[in-house]
């Protein structure tokens, strides 16, 4: 089925160690995003990307890395984890071709550091 | 910059009543406004957008919420409460240009629906 493909489900870290999140999208979307959602502070942007090859910071970057080389990959790289990290990241894409203004998210990766 | 405020972290109503979810947004260019719905442990589904076309907007499930620039609300509304709508709500803002991939959302309002 077509949407964003989000790799973990659900991880465990140490303090101190790297992984890289996944996310993958199929509908050929120019925009990807990625979302960090703690309780009661809704979901906050991490990175986002307008295409391949391009990528900002967004309201929450610090410890976090992102890349873009293809259009369909958007992985989310974690430094050295920290207990703050711990959360649900949600990725997603969009498009806004043919009048199509809708974002379409993964189902999350619940990360917690230890 | 652009930003969200929804009025009330938590609201309750009974099975069958009005349901109304306040959201307030602020924006520096005509915005791109969306509500979605988060079901325990699950992602996010879309409920409905404003794009500048028609400022009553319906989306799915009888949801339906209204664009008024004056007020700069997109509040969300639903006439007959089900049981099956408790669930957390999100609004949400995009603005245009290249700014178009970056959500701002509010803080979430969970609903509770009362048999």
């Amino acid at each position: 089925n077509a949407g964003v493909t989000q790799t973990p489900k659900f991880q465990v870290l140490k303090t101190g160690q790297s992984m890289t999140l996944q996310c993958a999208q199929d509908m050929n979307h120019e925009y990807m995003s990625w979302y960090r959602q703690d309780p009661g502070m809704g979901l906050r942007l991490i990175h986002y990307s307008v295409g391949a090859g391009i990528t900002d910071q967004g309201e929450v970057p610090n410890g976090y890395n992102v890349s873009r080389s293809t259009t369909e990959d958007f992985p989310l790289r974690l430094l050295s984890a920290a207990p703050s990290q711990t959360s649900v990241y949600f990725c997603a894409s969009s498009d806004r071709s043919r009048g199509n203004y809708g974002y379409t998210f993964g189902s999350g990766t619940r990360l917690t550091v230890v | 910059a652009q930003s969200v405020t929804q009025l009330g972290s938590h609201v309750s109503v009974s099975e069958g009543a009005l349901v109304l979810l306040r959201c307030n947004y602020s924006s520096s260019v005509p915005p791109y406004l969306f509500w979605y719905v988060q079901y325990p442990n699950q992602g996010l589904q879309l409920l409905l957008k404003y794009t500048s076309a028609a400022t009553l907007v319906k989306g799915i499930n009888g949801f339906e919420a209204e664009f008024k620039k004056s007020e700069t609300s997109f509040h969300l509304t639903k006439p007959s409460a089900h049981m099956s709508d408790a669930a957390e709500y999100f609004c949400a803002v995009s603005a245009g240009g290249t700014s178009y991939g970056k959500l701002t959302f509010g803080q979430g309002t969970i609903l509770t629906v009362h048999p």
